[in-house]
């Protein structure tokens, strides 16, 4: 079974810029979630999507936004790029809530560098 | 309330030791603990996760030990290997709730 799949794998951008990044879910899991990971606040939740609904959003400006297809393919875009967003972006899958029976599995992230 | 600190932040074993790290939080909504491995360059991969209703939980080399009323739980690394090398995560989830709130990490080094 093929893991999470993000794209791409590095991006550089200019500040003011936006950005779309993509995600491929393990086959059968409907729940994709979005985590930022910085050397100082370290991971910390963005969004969660099941069904093409969000259920969860943590506390990240609005600039931040995401969406899930019905092939629970997911996509988040930051617009208005600043320094700060400088970042590994990290996807995450599970088949439903994530709990014992059903354990958020990582991709290998998208390393966002803003210029 | 929806910390959960982890320690040490640094740690260097030898080779065949026992590696442990620490976490504890504060929210009793939480249900789900979680450890997490990354290696550089990798997503964070699941290596062992227990609820609070079970204190200790065992994996091969790894287990986790969960401490309720203390609101601590720990990750032991037995016989610890090179490949052990990476940095550990470990993550509390309320029941219901799609959101894992991490600790800020542990950079294990096996010496060889």
């Amino acid at each position: 079974k093929a893991g999470v799949t993000q794209t791409p794998r590095y991006l550089i951008k200019t500040r003011g810029q936006q950005v779309t990044l993509s995600c491929s879910p393990i086959s059968g899991h409907r729940s994709v979630s979005w985590y930022q990971q910085t050397p100082g606040q370290g991971l910390q939740f963005l969004f969660e999507y099941f069904s093409e609904t969000q259920r969860n959003k943590g506390n990240f400006p609005g600039r931040f936004s995401g969406r899930q297809f019905s092939n629970s393919r997911s996509e988040m875009n930051v617009s208005t790029l600043e320094l700060g967003d400088s970042a590994l972006y990290l996807c995450a899958s599970s088949l439903s809530w994530t709990g014992i029976n059903s354990p958020l599995h990582f991709g290998n992230g998208t390393r966002l560098t803003v210029t | 309330q929806q910390q959960v600190k982890q320690s040490p932040q640094s740690l260097i074993v030898q080779k065949g030791g026992i590696s442990i790290i620490n976490c504890a939080y504060e929210n009793t909504a939480f249900d789900y603990f979680p450890w997490y491995q990354q290696f550089p360059g990798k997503g964070p991969a699941l290596l062992i996760a227990i609820r609070p209703d079970v204190s200790e939980k065992k994996e091969g080399r790894f287990t986790i030990s969960f401490n309720k009323s203390a609101k601590q739980f720990s990750l032991h690394i037995m016989d610890s290997q090179p490949g052990d090398s990476a940095t550990y995560f470990c993550a509390a989830a309320p029941k219901g709730a799609q959101k894992l709130v991490f600790g800020q990490g542990t950079r294990l080094t096996i010496n060889p």
